[in-house]
């Protein structure tokens, strides 16, 4: 079956960059995403890349999907007090008529040093 | 104000009893998912739908069922709630390759 892993915790100082690691199972799956989620709040698509593509760029966040490897990754550039949160990690599952639920890893908690 | 709405946001029930969480999108998306979250677990897929009266199973649908008349409501039924079904349960609808959520459902079961 489908398994999505991250570590739990990163820390890192406020202006550095973040880079959040995962690693998936099913090199079926169409999409990659990545996911933010604050204390009591639901999940932001944060943003996604096609299993077809090497990097996303958007803003501060950059992806890195290696398929051969089955590893994405998450970079936060210049990293603020304002994305300390839950960071997940979420692949596509082919699901019957084209539903592609997800499989979210466990969530990684980006702890910001001041 | 569209988006995908859930209620309630916070619920307390007895183990036994029959509760119902609601969830309203207002994109028209076609499908529609249940996730639940828990410490240790991230968040698995419960049901999922591609169309108004298209349901399947996801990865952990015993003790749950769900219904779909109308493409924008997709409400998820605890027949009879369990204390392992405490938990956070999260809405979402999907429109390509996004995949959006609501702001979820704090179940407790006593």
């Amino acid at each position: 079956g489908e398994d999505v892993e991250q570590s739990l915790f990163l820390s890192v100082r406020e202006g550095d960059s973040s880079v959040i690691n995962c690693t998936y199972t099913d090199s079926s799956s169409t999409y990659l995403y990545w996911y933010k989620q604050e204390p009591g709040a639901g999940l932001q698509l944060l943003t996604y890349i096609f299993s077809n593509m090497d990097m996303k760029q958007d803003q501060r966040l950059t992806v890195l999907l290696n398929k051969k490897d089955k590893h994405l990754s998450l970079r936060i550039a210049d990293t603020q007090t304002g994305d300390s949160a839950i960071y997940f990690c979420a692949e596509s599952i082919h699901s019957g008529g084209g539903a592609d639920g997800l499989t979210f890893g466990k969530g990684t908690h980006l702890i910001i040093q001041p | 104000d569209a988006g995908i709405t859930q209620s309630p946001r916070y619920k307390i029930t007895e183990t036994g009893r029959q509760v119902t969480l609601m969830c309203h999108q207002t994109w028209s998306h076609s499908y529609m998912f249940w996730y639940r979250q828990d410490l240790g677990h991230g968040l698995r897929l419960i049901y999922y739908s591609a169309a108004a009266d298209i349901t399947d199973k996801g990865e952990v649908p015993d003790g749950y069922v769900v219904s779909r008349s109308k493409t924008e409501n997709f409400p998820l039924t605890l027949e009879s709630a369990t204390r392992s079904q405490t938990s956070v349960y999260f809405c979402a609808s999907r429109d390509r390759a996004e995949q959006y959520f609501g702001p979820g459902t704090r179940l407790t079961v006593t």
